[in-house]
């Protein structure tokens, strides 16, 4: 069966300093990956996703970057965080070809002080 | 573009009581349709999907019909439980652009009450 893995579950880090979440999928191959942002009280705000290595597409700017090193392997970089970084991050896979589904780790929360 | 509207939470039922929450989207042609819930301090579980008009998602309890006349997809269930207390997310599968992207709603607080 598949899982997906996200870590830290929980980081707290502050203004300026860098960030690096992983996520890992296993029992597939070939996913689709993705990030997205879930501000308190909010929606889910998708920011980069991926339909192979090194393939990577961004849907807002922001301070965020994402990188796909490995197939199964998605990781979400800042150089600098900014305050307005405190967010859920939450990743997500689904079937390259006929994936509707998503499915999603369970989440790292982020503290920006 | 893509856009899903949902009711605007938090709803507060007693337990037993019957849950609708409302989902109306707006894009082009035909999307899937999904709801999507999330317990408390998790990530987004499937619980529901419809792929064409007319479809009826149904899982747990909870059921949803794609009414593409209406551009609707409300989701229900005739007996809530403590348990069912959780945020819902109502999506649809943009018809453009590739990766299979997903467009949420904000969401929907539910808290169940004894």
């Amino acid at each position: 069966s598949q899982t997906i893995h996200q870590w830290p579950a929980t980081l707290v880090q502050p203004v300026g300093s860098p960030l690096s979440l992983e996520c890992t999928v296993e029992g597939t191959s070939n996913p689709n990956l993705y990030w997205y942002r879930q501000a308190a009280g909010r929606g889910l705000q998708l920011l980069f996703y991926s339909v192979g290595i090194g393939q990577i597409s961004s849907e807002v700017p922001q301070n965020l970057s994402a990188s796909r090193p490995q197939d199964r392997q998605f990781i979400l970089s800042s150089k600098k965080l900014l305050l307005s970084d405190s967010s859920f991050y939450l990743c997500a896979w689904s079937y390259a070809a006929s994936g509707e589904t998503q499915y999603f780790g369970p989440g790292t929360r982020l503290l920006v002080l | 573009g893509d856009s899903v509207t949902q009711m605007e939470g938090p709803v507060t039922l007693s337990e037993e009581a019957f849950l609708t929450i409302n989902c109306t989207y707006t894009a082009t042609g035909y999307p899937s349709l999904f709801w999507y819930v999330q317990y408390p301090g998790e990530g987004l579980q499937l619980l529901l999907k419809a792929t064409k008009a007319d479809d009826k998602g149904s899982n747990k309890g909870f059921e949803a019909t794609y009414r593409k006349e209406t551009t609707s997809f409300h989701l229900e269930k005739g007996s809530v439980q403590v348990s069912d207390s959780a945020v819902y997310f109502c999506a649809l599968k943009r018809l453009t652009g590739g990766g299979n992207k997903l467009t949420f709603g904000t969401g929907t607080q539910l808290k169940v009450e004894l």
